[in-house]
């Protein structure tokens, strides 16, 4: 079956930081890729997605991800994290089979002072 | 403009109430989603109208009851929910491109939905 894993349901980093949030999917056939963030009692805002062509998808907010095919990979990152970006974070894939996207469990981000 | 927009923001309501969650998008997509989500959860996916037909029902019980009286508007009668309702409901909309898992989904800001 085709779905896709969120490695770490929370993730805490210093503000200016380095963000890595990870995603890996499981699919024998060409995925498309989303990420979107949810900031608390409002709804998913598309971040960035992959379709085809260019692997390193750049995004808003000075998000990017990077398909890697061999990994089966569509890592999230942001070189230096903000206040701001304190959010519900959810990766997705669809597929030109299906009908509807796979949303993963979501990975909280938490942001220090 | 990538707006959807929902109506109300908030509904509290009664185990025997009737009341309706509104979705609109004027961005011309063909395709309407409605979404459940609970705390600390993805969304989960209830139903999908394509060009105003009703195409994916995800075994949802019939006292959701969804309706999309033309290409811009989509509804979510509720009659008789349980406790376990409550959850933030989200609508969305996207093109119709043909390859539905590459269509992005534009999402509006939900209605928190209490039953109590």
């Amino acid at each position: 079956a085709q779905s896709v894993t969120q490695l770490g349901s929370h993730v805490s980093v210093s503000e200016g930081a380095l963000v890595l949030l990870r995603c890996n999917y499981s699919s024998s056939v060409p995925p498309y890729l989303f990420w979107y963030v949810q900031y608390p009692n409002q709804g998913l805002q598309l971040l960035l997605k992959y379709t085809t062509g260019a692997t390193l998808v750049k995004g808003i907010n000075g998000f990017e991800a990077e398909f890697k095919k061999s990994e089966t990979s569509f890592h999230l990152t942001k070189p230096s994290a903000h206040m701001s970006d304190a959010a519900e974070y959810f990766c997705a894939v669809g597929y030109s089979s299906a009908s509807k996207i796979i949303f993963g469990s979501g990975t909280r981000l938490s942001i220090r002072p | 403009d990538t707006e959807v927009t929902q109506t109300p923001k908030h509904l509290v309501m009664g185990m025997t109430n009737k009341k309706s969650l509104k979705c609109e998008q004027h961005m011309g997509h063909r395709a309407m989603y409605w979404y459940k989500q609970k705390a600390k959860k993805p969304p989960e996916l209830m139903f999908v109208y394509s060009y105003e037909k009703l195409s994916i029902n995800e075994s949802v019980p019939s006292r959701f009851s969804p309706e999309c009286p033309n290409s811009s508007l989509l509804n979510l009668h509720l009659h008789a929910l349980q406790p376990e309702d409550s959850a933030l409901y989200l609508c969305a909309s996207s093109q119709i491109t043909g390859t539905s898992g590459r269509d992005t989904q534009y999402f509006g800001p939900g209605t928190r939905l209490t039953v109590l």
